[in-house]
């Protein structure tokens, strides 16, 4: 069973501070993602990684930037957190393969900045 | 630029009554499609998927869906819904480019009073 696991599930912050995102999955996947999720607007994909130091923008990468050191664990950094950020993240993994467009998610983070 | 449009973005309805939710897409290559489900505290699931084959695709929980080429279409649907289906619903396809890049629509929040 693939597990995709995000540090944290709720998570407030200050302004101008800056936040860490932690995800960590469990079946050696090429592929992660990081999206945000808010009302209305679906999920936006912010950045994604096909390998290990291997990273591509998404939709909406400005005023975050990502880690991938190992291949398990994907870093989302906000760098100086805004209120306009406040929103869920989440975190997704895929193998890759011509089939295998399938993303597994974790839980998400609720993100708040203040 | 490749999209996805889900029609409604509320749906409330009684239990046992049946379901359909809208998904069109704009894509010029092969079509994979998905629907996946959140539901209330929990990680985004996928639902179903159509890679090729047959059009009608049957899902986890009774739900199926059915590719029309034609229309661009892949609803959802479920000929009887209970309260557990309350969610919310985001269809989804491949971007081209490689990855197993998604790009999803707005999400369909569905709300089943007993």
């Amino acid at each position: 069973d693939v597990k995709v696991t995000q540090s944290s599930r709720y998570l407030v912050k200050r302004t101008g501070e800056k936040v860490f995102l932690e995800c960590v999955q469990d079946m050696d996947h090429e592929n992660m993602f990081w999206y945000r999720q808010d009302p209305g607007l679906g999920l936006r994909l912010i950045y994604f990684s096909y390998d290990v130091k291997m990273k591509e923008k998404g939709d909406i990468p400005e005023g975050y930037s990502v880690s991938r050191e190992k291949k398990e664990r994907f870093s989302l950094i906000l760098e100086s957190a805004s209120t306009n950020q406040t929103s869920m993240y989440l975190c997704a993994s895929s193998a890759s393969g011509a089939v295998s467009y399938e993303q597994y998610f974790g839980p998400g983070t609720r993100l708040t900045v203040t | 630029a490749q999209s996805v449009s889900q029609h409604n973005h509320h749906v409330i309805l009684s239990e046992a009554a049946s379901l359909e939710l809208g998904c069109n897409y704009s894509y010029g290559g092969t079509v994979n499609l998905f629907w996946y489900v959140q539901y209330p505290g929990q990680h985004l699931q996928l639902l179903l998927k159509y890679f090729s084959g047959d059009p009608l695709v049957k899902g986890i929980k009774g739900f199926e869906a059915e590719f029309i080429k034609s229309k661009f279409s892949f609803n959802l649907r479920k000929p009887s819904v209970q309260w557990s289906d309350t969610a919310e619903y985001f269809c989804a396809v491949p971007v081209s480019g490689g990855y197993n890049k998604l790009i999803f629509g707005a999400g369909t929040r569905l709300a089943v009073h007993p």
